[in-house]
């Protein structure tokens, strides 16, 4: 069965920090792995990993895939408070040139002033 | 752009009744999708429309819920009769066609968060 596991479930840290999130990762017909930020409603898409070893960045967020472990990390710099939220990986099953998503639990990241 | 807009935000029923839960995708996104959050768990899909046929809906739990796209544009989802396990958050998604950049990319909705007493 399709499976990913985030760590750690949740984290608490103070303005200026920097953190890692973890994300592995069992997944058939693997097309891709995607980070959400899900704040109050709806989970705003962050990056889309496809290829190994190939790091995106966007703003003080940053991502990159290891596909030989079945892994993915996002790195958050210079938190601030408005980057508490839950952080969502997600695997692509793919089907065609689209699939269905598979998530893990999450991980809760406080940021204190 | 308008983003993924679901409709209502919030239902209370109680068991046996019937819901039906809306999903408006991104104009042009042939690909729309169901998930569902129950609490404590992490999110689980559900079906997957292309345009207005199933690809899949693997992830249905029971002949109770009956999804359907009419005309490829909007989603419903119908609960019945609502059962107290079928409480939890409904998140619609979508994405752009086959072969469009991005495809892979999925573009979720606020949720509609279903209480069943």
């Amino acid at each position: 069965e399709d499976k990913v596991v985030q760590s750690p479930l949740s984290l608490v840290v103070h303005e200026g920090d920097t953190v890692t999130l973890n994300c592995s990762y069992e997944v058939t017909n693997f097309r891709s792995l995607l980070w959400y930020k899900q704040e109050k409603k709806a989970p705003t898409f962050l990056f889309m990993l496809t290829s190994s070893g190939i790091e995106k960045k966007s703003g003080r967020l940053s991502s990159i895939l290891d596909k030989k472990e079945l892994s993915s990390i996002l790195n958050i710099t210079a938190t601030q408070t408005g980057d508490s939220a839950i952080y969502l990986c997600a695997g692509v099953h793919g089907s065609g040139n689209t699939g269905k998503l598979i998530f893990g639990q999450g991980t809760t990241l406080q940021v204190k002033p | 752009e308008a983003g993924v807009t679901q409709f209502p935000s919030h239902s209370v029923i109680e068991k046996g009744q019937t819901v039906t839960l809306r999903c408006d995708p991104i104009s042009g996104h042939d690909n729309l999708y169901w998930y569902r959050r129950v609490m404590g768990k992490e999110i689980k899909f559900l079906l997957h429309f292309v345009k207005e046929s199933k690809q899949d809906e693997s992830g249905m739990p029971n002949n109770r819920f009956l999804a359907e796209r009419t005309g490829g544009t909007y989603s419903t989802l119908k609960v019945q009769p609502a059962e107290l396990e079928d409480s939890g958050v409904y998140f619609c998604a979508s994405s752009p066609g086959q072969g469009a950049i991005g495809s892979y990319e999925q573009y979720f909705g606020p949720g509609t968060r279903l209480t069943v007493t």
